[in-house]
């Protein structure tokens, strides 16, 4: 079936730049993304989301960027920071699938001094 | 404090020794889920519910059993473990489907 995919399995920061992770999906009919962190030992954790009728979205620190005629995905870091180190997955939702999310395989991100 | 937990946090046990994983949350939440976490294939939806008694099949329902007879828990059963189930699982909640996900700390599970 389809699914989503990341274009770079990891990613090296300095910090205080700004970092961008980009996310493939290949399904029109997806309604709904997210955007998550999982530090190492734990759970992923909510950033941000994004509704199909939207192409941007602010959060602090976080902007997530819609562009559907491509089925592209990114979220945008600025100013990054040690403690943004983690893996972040993208995950989307068909819209004829209440229950059912997709998640993407991750992006490492390393933040360096 | 709002949560979602699972026990045991770590299990090691042998081929075809049925085992529950428990999940629990303690925000009023209509939807659970679980995941498989393996290298390299990110998460993988196991099974869900929408709400008490609607559960349904995510992508890698084999081998899976789960059951929803109240709303704050939803544990998930390996029958007959076998090592291919060797993973790490996380469990997940959610005000309402398709909304932002609460994740549990993972159970790290080894079947030899």
């Amino acid at each position: 079936g389809e699914s989503v995919g990341l274009h770079l399995p990891t990613l090296s920061v300095q910090e205080g730049d700004n970092s961008i992770i980009n996310c493939a999906y290949s399904n029109s009919a997806s309604d709904y993304f997210i955007w998550y962190k999982q530090e190492s030992g734990k759970g992923p954790q909510f950033i941000i989301d994004i509704r199909s009728n939207m192409d941007k979205r602010q959060g602090q620190r976080v902007t997530v960027l819609l562009n559907k005629t491509v089925k592209h995905l990114s979220l945008q870091i600025a100013a990054t920071q040690p403690g943004d180190s983690a893996v972040y997955f993208c995950a989307e939702k068909w819209t004829d699938s209440w229950g059912k999310l997709q998640f993407g395989a991750g992006t490492q991100v390393v933040v360096t001094p | 404090e709002a949560q979602v937990t699972q026990n045991p946090r770590y299990l090691i046990t042998v081929t075809g020794k049925k085992l529950t994983v428990t999940c629990s949350q303690n925000m009023n939440h209509e939807y659970m889920s679980w995941y498989r976490q393996d290298p390299g294939l990110g998460l993988r939806q196991i099974y869900y519910s929408m709400n008490v008694e609607v559960t349904d099949k995510g992508d890698v329902p084999e081998g899976y059993k789960v059951s929803r007879k109240e709303k704050r828990n939803f544990p998930l059963i390996l029958e007959s473990p076998s090592p291919n189930q060797t993973s790490l699982y996380f469990c997940a909640s959610s005000l309402l489907a398709g909304g932002e996900q609460y994740f549990g700390p993972g159970t790290r599970l080894t079947v030899t």
